[in-house]
């Protein structure tokens, strides 16, 4: 596609829900990244992935995040046992890494979660 | 993680000013710098990089500084105008990893 998409835009979900999230990056980039971003605040990286390397993990808050990105493509974020302080935009970016550079972040819009 | 740290939370400027939004980073190691602007509801967008050997990179209306001896990062917007309205973000990235700062808010006043 031309521009890294994200599904769903908005979600509601209860207490004690799991949820996922997609997130489509742009045709051949290899390096796809899971922020966090609650209202008024900056990025929080959760999660990293590059072309066949193990995701690096180090930024989920805890063991209820989980995320995998499948042909090395579309990647989904799971959250288990949602708790209203999940509640935030979680956004999706991929990257093309090339030749040992990180080139720009492009970022998809958003999901939006809300958790009653 | 590092922390990358805005000078100033907030920054109002006339039509047609200048504006100059600061940003500190902590990791000498970072090598790759970039400036985000996000409007509300959207994610963010890019707008001009710079890479540790350079000191200076200008785009079509701003112009990114860099000084790698006090660790510091600016954006300088010319003849601000209102759709330039929105949360600025800096990243800064040593390797694979992007850490970004809390933002500035710009508002622009017609």
């Amino acid at each position: 596609g031309a521009g890294v998409s994200q599904s769903p835009s908005n979600k509601v979900t209860e207490k004690g829900k799991d949820v996922e999230l997609r997130c489509d990056p742009i045709s051949g980039h290899t390096a796809l990244y899971w922020y966090r971003q609650s209202l008024g605040q900056g990025l929080e990286f959760l999660i990293y992935f590059q072309g066949n390397s193990a995701p690096d993990k180090s930024g989920l808050p805890s063991d209820r995040f989980s995320a995998e990105r499948t042909g090395g493509s579309v990647s989904t974020l799971t959250i288990q046992r949602t708790q209203q302080e999940d509640s935030a935009v979680y956004l999706c970016a991929s990257s093309l890494f090339a030749g040992g550079d990180t080139g720009e972040l492009f970022f998809g819009e958003g999901s939006r979660l809300t958790v009653l | 993680g590092e922390s990358v740290g805005l000078h100033l939370p907030t920054l109002s400027v006339q039509e047609g000013d200048n504006s100059i939004i600061n940003c500190a980073y902590s990791n000498s190691a970072s090598d790759y710098f970039i400036w985000y602007k996000q409007e509300s509801g959207k994610g963010p967008q890019f707008i001009i990089d710079i890479r540790s050997n350079m000191d200076k990179r200008q785009g079509q209306r701003v112009t990114v500084l860099l000084n790698k001896t006090v660790k510091h990062l600016s954006l300088q917007i010319a003849a601000t105008q209102p759709g330039d309205s929105a949360v600025y973000f800096c990243a800064e990235s040593a390797g694979n990893q992007f850490y970004f700062g809390t933002g500035t808010s710009l508002t622009v006043i017609p």
